[in-house]
């Protein structure tokens, strides 16, 4: 069961640059997300696609666009890396209000991602 | 503003007995609430929720209590294992705001031998 999938696992990236990370999913789920998780923060949502072909941004989508591929896939890309993002990005998926039916947020492992 | 907040970054409990973490939220449009549990380079894995129309709901040695008028909830381990060592991040939700949580800034929980 591989659940959700989370490429790469760790990054490094020079002010500037750019890069997309990438996340799938199995388990058929129609909505997915993005969040940012860093210290003392908590996990903060920065975008999300409640279904195929629809995206919408959360509480910090500045710097950030995101790819609802098909309804597996959905991307997450950094255009130009700043300092401020360094730090460890999850993706989740859920059914469409799933968790009010005991189906819950799923997350991939996450990406750590370190911007010099 | 910290809409859900856990106040404590940690807590240590001698195995074998209670674990308490606690969550306090601001927004009264809250009405379903999660737990989730962390372990390190692992994503948040969900452990129970409750809905604000319960005040207590139950899963093996896992309690979710919930105080409405206080906008407090708490999650109660009973007997808390070496396992259990983790952060918890507590997690909330509004009618209609799908499946967007927001999230605490989470407790690390070390259950000790």
């Amino acid at each position: 069961n591989a659940g959700v999938t989370q490429t790469p696992k760790f990054q490094v990236l020079k002010t500037g640059q750019s890069m997309t990370l990438q996340c799938a999913q199995d388990m058929n789920h129609n909505s997915m997300y993005w969040y940012r998780q860093d210290p003392g923060m908590g996990l903060r949502l920065i975008y999300y696609s409640a279904s195929e072909g629809t995206t919408d941004k959360g509480e910090v989508p500045n710097g950030y666009n995101v790819s609802r591929l098909n309804k597996r896939e959905f991307s997450l890309r950094l255009e130009s890396a700043a300092p401020s993002q360094t730090s460890v990005y999850f993706c989740a998926s859920s059914e469409e209000d799933g968790f009010r039916y005991n189906s819950p947020l799923h997350f991939g492992n996450g990406t750590r991602l370190t911007v010099t | 503003d910290q809409q859900v907040k856990q106040n404590s970054p940690s807590l240590s409990v001698q195995e074998g007995r209670i674990s308490i973490l606690n969550c306090d939220y601001t927004n009264s449009m809250f009405d379903y609430f999660l737990w989730y549990k962390k372990y390190p380079a692992e994503g948040p894995t969900f452990l129970i929720s409750i809905s604000s129309i319960k005040d207590k709901n139950e899963d093996g040695r896992f309690t979710v209590f919930l105080n409405k008028s206080a906008k407090h909830l708490s999650l109660h381990i009973v007997p808390s294992q070496p396992g259990d060592s983790a952060v918890y991040f507590c997690a909330a939700s509004a009618t209609g705001g799908g499946n967007k949580l927001t999230f605490g800034t989470g407790t690390q929980l070390k259950v000790e031998l």
